[in-house]
């Protein structure tokens, strides 16, 4: 199983849509999740921190659930310039390591159209 | 500030050729690293360091040598080019370790290297 899975997609919304993303993770001593945003050919940037009681930022909402081991990202009222790819990122520990590394899901590709 | 500088943006090699990846930051960011990301996967971490003259293995070191002289500087060799290799690179910097809830990567814009 890798340490983190997405749904691939691509996931195609009209302007004004809602949608969602899942996100699971397999290690369940995990601290830190994040979702990177990825525009086509260019680099990853971070567009949240997720944080354990769920939080929000304007048209975006994180949540996390321990229990069941999975991130998800809501967006509402979707914009044409949102379509990217949506990088689910969690922290884990390595064997032997006393640093945490991140570990990236492969991307959720979204579009969204007029 | 520049940010994260990395150089070259493409790059093609022919099989068994060696090369280094620049990577510089202006932020005074402690922590470095660098990540490949190939078609259907996530990106993988191959070397990061937490500080001028320390530095570890990722999850896929194999063929690539890094060091760190300086805090900003962190190159990335490739010792002897595979196909393999073939992938979109990235260096990531940030202020301290990337784990912690509040931490953000600053990622450069990448280098495209195509091995023959």
């Amino acid at each position: 199983r890798k340490e983190v899975e997405q749904d691939p997609g691509p996931f195609n919304v009209p302007e004004g849509a809602t949608v969602a993303f899942n996100c699971t993770y397999s290690n369940s001593a995990s601290q830190s999740f994040f979702w990177y945003r990825q525009d086509c050919r260019k680099e990853p940037k971070l567009l949240m921190s997720v944080y354990s009681s769920g939080n929000e930022d304007g048209r975006f909402t994180a949540q996390l659930n321990r229990a069941s081991q999975y991130i998800s990202l809501l967006i509402r009222d979707s914009k044409l310039s949102d379509s990217a790819t949506y990088l689910c990122v969690v922290n884990m520990w390595g064997r032997g390591s006393t640093l945490g590394r991140l570990y990236f899901g492969r991307g959720t590709q979204l579009t969204v159209w007029p | 500030n520049a940010g994260v500088t990395q150089t070259p943006k493409f790059q093609v090699l022919k099989t068994g050729q060696s090369m280094t990846l620049q990577c510089a930051q202006d932020m005074n960011h402690e922590y470095m690293s660098w990540y490949r990301q190939d078609p259907g996967m996530g990106l993988r971490l191959i070397h990061y360091s937490v500080g001028a003259g320390i530095t570890d293995q990722g999850e896929v070191p194999n063929g690539y040598n890094v060091s760190r002289s300086t805090t900003e500087d962190f190159p990335l060799r490739l010792l002897s080019a595979a196909p393999s290799q073939t992938s979109v690179y990235f260096c990531a910097s940030s202020l301290d370790s990337p784990t912690s809830t509040n931490e953000k990567l600053f990622f450069g814009s990448g280098t495209q290297l195509s091995v023959l």
